[in-house]
């Protein structure tokens, strides 16, 4: 049981760069989300997905875009990659109790620099 | 103004002190409550909630209090400890059931 696994774990681009990040969680949860966290700003949402077949804007969400590929896998794509988006990625995954929201379960985290 | 806040910015307390961060919500949907911890280069991890039925919850030294009427939550820690040095994030709800936000986080310190 991995739990949620993120890849790459680190990355450097050039500005105007592409790529994609990827997210896979294996605890059949509904919702997934990506969040970044820049030094002294918290995280931030930048999309999510409540389900398979849906996904949302966050607060921070030009300059990406997401596919829930299935129930297991969210990914985010910086389509051209701008010095801005330097930051640490997180992908997480929730599921709902009831009516009641339950813990993030986190990834380990991208580490994004665009030069 | 912002759907989740969270002060202090920054605590330091004295090794064996308490220490309390409260979060501020908006969105009157919100049932659940959690409060994150983040190590240095490490995922948050949750360490302590509490679902809207509740009023208070506690695991050993942590606890999270709710005001519903209020919309705040805070996190107690008691007898600190050096390992309880770390950012502390809330997080809520806005506008939707599932649209999770985090407030910007309080830095720990605690002083030997």
């Amino acid at each position: 049981n991995a739990g949620v696994t993120q890849t790459p774990k680190f990355q450097v681009l050039k500005t105007g760069q592409s790529m994609t990040l990827q997210c896979a969680q294996d605890m059949n949860h509904n919702s997934m989300y990506w969040y970044r966290q820049d030094p002294g700003m918290g995280l931030r949402l930048i999309y999510y997905s409540a389900s398979e077949g849906t996904t949302d804007k966050g607060e921070v969400p030009n300059g990406y875009n997401v596919s829930r590929l299935n129930k297991r896998e969210f990914s985010l794509r910086l389509e051209s990659a701008a010095p801005s988006q330097t930051s640490v990625y997180f992908c997480a995954s929730s599921t709902r109790q009831g009516v009641y929201n339950s813990p993030l379960h986190f990834g380990n985290g991208t580490r994004l620099t665009v030069t | 103004g912002e759907n989740v806040e969270q002060h202090p910015s920054t605590l330091s307390v004295q090794e064996g002190d308490s220490a309390v961060i409260k979060c501020t919500y908006s969105d009157s949907a919100s049932n659940y409550f959690p409060w994150y911890k983040q190590e240095l280069g490490k995922r948050p991890q949750l360490i302590i909630d509490i679902r809207s039925n509740v009023g208070e919850k506690k695991d050993q030294r942590i606890a999270v209090t709710l005001n519903k009427t209020a919309k705040h939550f805070s996190l107690h820690i008691t007898e600190t400890q050096p390992e309880d040095s770390a950012v502390y994030f809330c997080a809520g709800l806005e506008g939707g059931d599932d649209k999770i936000i985090f407030g910007k986080g309080t830095r720990l310190h605690i002083l030997p």
